[in-house]
């Protein structure tokens, strides 16, 4: 069966340290993946994107990798901030005409 | 600062009624989505249209959910008869035919008693 699979426990992690997210996926070929933060009682934002011949994608202080062997991409957040807790979903281009399947989110809090 | 604006924010209704949901994508966006979230399944998409025709509702139960697009600024989705088990957030979404990003709006929260 298909599967998308972030860890559903909270990461807690103290400001100024790195913030790794993990999403792996099972029986799905996604020409692309994307990650979207979710604040409490908002809809989810974009924030990155990364094609199935990429494997990593910067933006400010967001890193995203994605490997396609491993059916696993990876988000980092460097010098996490309280301002940076929220829920991070992953989601995948499972379809044509921009279809996408989405993991249950991690919640990540940042405490000073 | 384009948004996609979503009526009503919170609907609390009785098992049996029926609720309509509205959606106005971003102006200019073709391709208008609907999710719905809850703490057990997550965000699920339902249904979803380009230029205003169906393109894929098999995510949502036919018997009684529907969903229209009667033109390009506004999406609704109706349930009819409504049961407790509807109750989560919906989501509309919109983006442009070619492009990957979806554009959210803020969800209406429907609580059906």
């Amino acid at each position: 069966s298909q599967k998308i699979e972030q860890n559903s426990e909270a990461l807690n992690i103290q400001e100024g340290k790195t913030a790794t997210l993990t999403c792996n996926y099972t029986n799905y070929s996604p020409a692309y993946l994307q990650w979207y933060r979710q604040d409490p009682g908002r809809g989810p934002v974009f924030l990155l994107l990364i094609r199935e011949n990429e494997k990593e994608k910067r933006k400010e202080r967001l890193k995203v990798t994605f490997d396609t062997t491993l059916k696993q991409s990876l988000f980092h957040i460097t010098a996490s901030q309280p301002a940076d807790s929220a829920t991070y979903l992953c989601a995948l281009a499972t379809g044509g005409g921009n279809k996408l399947t989405f993991g249950t989110g991690t919640q990540l809090k940042v405490e000073l | 600062d384009a948004r996609v604006t979503q009526t009503p924010r919170h609907k609390v209704t009785e098992m049996g009624q029926e609720v309509t949901m509205r959606c106005q994508p971003i102006l200019g966006h073709n391709t208008v989505f609907w999710y719905r979230q809850t703490m057990m399944q997550g965000l699920e998409l339902l249904a979803y249209f380009r230029n205003r025709a169906p393109l894929d509702d098999s995510g949502m139960p036919k018997d009684r959910f529907s969903a229209e697009m009667p033109d390009a600024t506004l999406a609704t989705l109706k349930i009819q008869p409504s049961e407790p088990r509807d109750s989560a957030v919906y989501f509309c979404a919109s983006g442009i035919a070619g492009g990957d990003t979806q554009y959210f709006g803020p969800g209406t929260r429907l609580t059906v008693l």
